[in-house]
């Protein structure tokens, strides 16, 4: 199993520019989560997902959207990139909100 | 107050120390807990989960104290490849996992 992917593994954005984070994982699991990680603090959760279809706001949802047609895959969507959003990105996958396993993470720059 | 606070440390120790690290968090509706390691510019990988009447793993023991509100994370025996960063972890429901900043260990040849 390849666990959690993402990509892409850095990118650089100018202000008020779009993206796709992707996240897949190969482990059959329902329950798929959105984190950020700013220098020095915590994961801040952005968006979870319980299942296909199914997506809900977490912590710090501003600035972010997600979708879930698949239970593999779970993309974060930025629009109207801000320097606020520059941080590191990571995805994770949970068998039923229990154990997480995390993704190897994406670091975005917002110039 | 943070949801949950751990020293930032760094902890700088010796092979071959035994180093504690403790974590308290505020919410008494919390019912999972876990330690996560985290290298520098990598993902946090689980380390532990803690249970109310303790538990070891190796090298590695957790306890938790739910009326004080508190885990802690003991390494024996420490090693060069157990310096990084040591995140707590208290969960409540299926998606509320509220993280620590981290506990910074660095062990010393």
């Amino acid at each position: 199993n390849a666990g959690v992917t993402q990509t892409p593994k850095f990118r650089i954005l100018k202000i008020g520019q779009s993206m796709t984070l992707q996240c897949a994982q190969d482990m059959n699991h329902n329950y798929m989560y959105w984190y950020r990680q700013d220098p020095g603090m915590g994961l801040k959760l952005i968006y979870y997902s319980v299942g296909a279809g199914i997506t809900d706001k977490g912590e710090v949802p501003n600035g972010y959207n997600v979708s879930r047609s698949t239970t593999e895959d779970f993309p974060l969507r930025l629009e109207l990139a801000a320097p606020s959003q520059t941080s590191v990105y990571f995805c994770a996958s949970s068998r039923r909100g229990n154990t997480q396993y995390f993704g190897p993470g994406t670091r975005l720059t917002v110039l | 107050r943070k949801e949950v606070e751990q020293d930032p440390g760094p902890f700088n120790v010796p092979e071959g120390a035994t180093v504690a690290f403790n974590c308290t968090y505020s919410n008494s509706a919390s019912q999972s807990f876990f330690w996560y390691r985290q290298d520098c510019r990598k993902e946090p990988k689980l380390l532990m989960s803690v249970y109310s009447s303790g538990n070891e793993d190796g090298r590695f023991t957790a306890q938790l104290n739910r009326a004080s509100q508190y885990i802690s994370l003991l390494i024996r025996d420490s090693k060069l490849s157990d310096s990084a960063t040591y995140l707590c972890v208290a969960a409540s429901g299926t998606y509320k996992y509220i993280f620590g900043t981290g506990t910074r260990l660095k062990v010393l040849a």
